[in-house]
This record gives C-alpha cells, sequence and structure tokens, in this order.
C-alpha cells in the first residue's frame, strides 16, 4: 500500500508557466514533506520541503503547499524553465531525520520551449 | 568537499553471485541510508543506520545485508544475487543534529543481475 502517491507520471507545460505538481499521502504521522528534483544517470537533488506546522514555504521560483487536512501537497514552478525538465520525486518523513523517507513515484516534468 | 560517493557506478553480476556497493559520505552525517529505485517507482528504503555499529531494515531489505563500523561508510552488501535485484540503488546520509533536513544522494550504482 503506497503510503504516498504521484497520481501523475508526466507532466508538460510550455516555458513562462506555471508548473503544478501534486502529491498525496496515506500517513498521518508524516509530518515533514521534501521535493526531490532528478536528472537522468544522477543522484535525487533536494529541492524545498515544508514542516507540517506551516502551509506554504517559497524559494524563489519554487512554492510548496501543504494542505494536512487533504493531505495533499503540490510543487509550484513559477515561471517554468526548460532547465526545470526532470523527475520530481515527494517524500514525507516522520522523524524530520531524513533517514527513512517514504517517497511518491515520481512526476517527469517537461518544459517546452 | 564529495558529499555522498558511492562505487561503482554500474555493475552486471551473473545470478548467485555476491558483490558490494560501497557508500562513503565525507559530511560527518550520522545517518544513512540505502534505497533502490524501480521503474515507474519510488524510491524504496532498504536499509539505514543511526550511527557506527547500529543498523535498521526499511520497507524492501530481503537479499541485502549493511554493516556499519565507520561514520563515513556504509556498504550494502548482496549475497546471492537475483535478477529482481536489478535496480537502480542510491546511498544517502543526513545530518543528526538538525530536526527537518534532507537526505544528500549519492550519483547511484546501476546493478544488473542476469
Amino acid at each position: 500500500d503506497q503510503q504516498v502517491k504521484q497520481n501523475s507520471p508526466s507532466l508538460s507545460v510550455q516555458e513562462g508557466r506555471i508548473s503544478i505538481l501534486n502529491c498525496d499521502y496515506t500517513n498521518s504521522m508524516f509530518d515533514y514533506f521534501l521535493w526531490y528534483k532528478k536528472y537522468p544517470a544522477e543522484g535525487p537533488t533536494f529541492l524545498i520541503s515544508i514542516s507540517s506546522i506551516k502551509d506554504k514555504n517559497e524559494d524563489g521560483r519554487f512554492t510548496v503547499f501543504l494542505n494536512k487536512s487533504a493531505k495533499h501537497l503540490s510543487l509550484h514552478i513559477v515561471p517554468s524553465q526548460p532547465g526545470d525538465s526532470a523527475v520530481y520525486f515527494c517524500a514525507a518523513d516522520i522523524s524530520g531525520s531524513a533517514r527513512q523517507l517514504t517517497f511518491g513515484s515520481g512526476t517527469q516534468l517537461t518544459v517546452l520551449p | 568537499n564529495a558529499g555522498v560517493t558511492q562505487t561503482p557506478k554500474f555493475q552486471v553480476l551473473k545470478t548467485g553471485q555476491s558483490m558490494t556497493l560501497q557508500c562513503a559520505q565525507d559530511m560527518n552525517h550520522e545517518y544513512m541510508s540505502w534505497y533502490r529505485q524501480d521503474p515507474g517507482m519510488g524510491l524504496r528504503l532498504i536499509h539505514y543506520s543511526v550511527g557506527a555499529g547500529i543498523t535498521d531494515q526499511g520497507e524492501v531489505p530481503n537479499g541485502y545485508n549493511v554493516s556499519r563500523s565507520t561514520t563515513e561508510d556504509f556498504p550494502l552488501r548482496l549475497l546471492s544475487a537475483a535478477p529482481s535485484q536489478t535496480s537502480v540503488y542510491f546511498c544517502a546520509s543526513s545530518y543528526s543534529r538538525q530536526k527537518n533536513t534532507e537526505a544528500f544522494f549519492g550519483q547511484g550504482t546501476r546493478l544488473t543481475v542476469v
């Protein structure tokens, strides 16, 4: 049973527009959420995170929103750039130590020039 | 600063062979973890360690052994490789003294078992 779900395997957006990537979770014990970006043949790299005590966290073009009651989070990228084309993984953590992350299956984002 | 280093990058094994995937980090992180990534799936936790001499199982530990004799190194052993262990393996580390921290990942080892 997947505890973290990314229901869209792929997403295509035009350069300059907004990209919205979604993630749902089922375990109420999760209290820290992370987004990772992954290019082919590389390891995942940390992008942005949010604690369950917040509903929004912003870092430059990237904003993560958390809706605890719906057990849903989303990553917004504005404006999208071709270099953002990658696989994005949502991950959830119980301890906040990042030693036992539970990942979603990922969303392939393609930003079209 | 190298971060998390994994070797080898690629490996082909025959069924039944054994091998060790190496992972080293130079960030003085207490926590280290091994994940595998399969097509259409996210990363799944195999084993993790909270410090030298302390390891525990993750979601998919069967067929893998780990040990942690130093803070820097966390090798993953396949005792008798099976085709189902064909995957990309990622090692990660994180800082224990900071809550709500991120994990740093290595570049991965692509393993094929034939």
